[in-house]
């Protein structure tokens, strides 16, 4: 029942782009995305609705393709700042129910 | 700023034993979770709760039981704690407004001997 999120790690240079996808078997209502760097508690970045709207934060953006009940984050120009496991949380069904489910992550490692 | 917190950092309990872990916000949210976290499977929801007294279950409720007795309180209770159980847990919270991001406490590490 978890979205299923791409790939699982990867390892990028400074100033090198990455895409973190993430899809669903099910009608998606919402997507979010957190951050979680080692020992610390997830921090929000962003949150997408149905409609296929896309959103920026910075130099991370992301999209929501609902008819593909996918959405991809985009890390421009990546900092050592970005380094930390990402995570999608998905709000299923046609309609807002506030619950969110999280994939297992995918862990980003920044070089310098 | 809102804030989570979660009563205990670290929790070391015996098989058996009755736990409980607490988790209180302050921004007069609807919403609170409570996820466990272990390595590669990322962030698993136990239980959910829109409204005081009110709960859900989530994908992984065998096990634990929720309170919700306050709009400030939700706490997380393992009846009869396993090895299994073993793991970091998160509390979190959010308003019903279709973009309310999640704020999560800074977890409980629960090991159980």
């Amino acid at each position: 029942q978890q979205p299923v999120q791409s790939p699982q790690a990867v390892i990028l240079r400074e100033g090198e782009d990455a895409v973190i996808n993430c899809s669903s078997s099910k009608a998606l209502y919402s997507v979010h995305w957190y951050r979680q760097k080692h020992g610390e508690a997830p921090v929000f970045l962003m949150i997408l609705l149905k409609g296929g709207e896309q959103k920026g934060h910075e130099k991370i953006s992301a999209s929501f393709n609902e008819k593909k009940q996918q959405s991809s984050l985009y890390l421009t120009a990546s900092q050592l700042s970005y380094s930390g496991t990402y995570f999608c949380g998905t709000e299923r069904g046609l309609e807002r129910d506030d619950k969110i489910i999280f994939g297992k992550g995918t862990r980003l490692h920044i070089l310098p | 700023d809102v804030k989570v917190t979660q009563s205990s950092r670290y929790l070391v309990k015996r098989t058996g034993e009755k736990v409980f872990l607490e988790c209180v916000q302050d921004m007069d949210h609807e919403n609170m979770f409570w996820y466990r976290q272990d390595p590669g499977l990322g962030l698993r929801l136990i239980y959910f709760s829109y409204d005081v007294k009110m709960k859900e279950k989530g994908d992984i409720p065998e096990g634990y039981s929720v309170s919700r007795e306050k709009k400030e309180r939700f706490s997380l209770i393992l009846e009869s704690a396993s090895t299994n159980q073993t793991s970091m847990y998160l509390c979190a919270s959010s308003s019903t407004g279709a973009r309310s991001p999640l704020h999560f406490g800074n977890g409980t590490r629960l090991t159980v001997t």
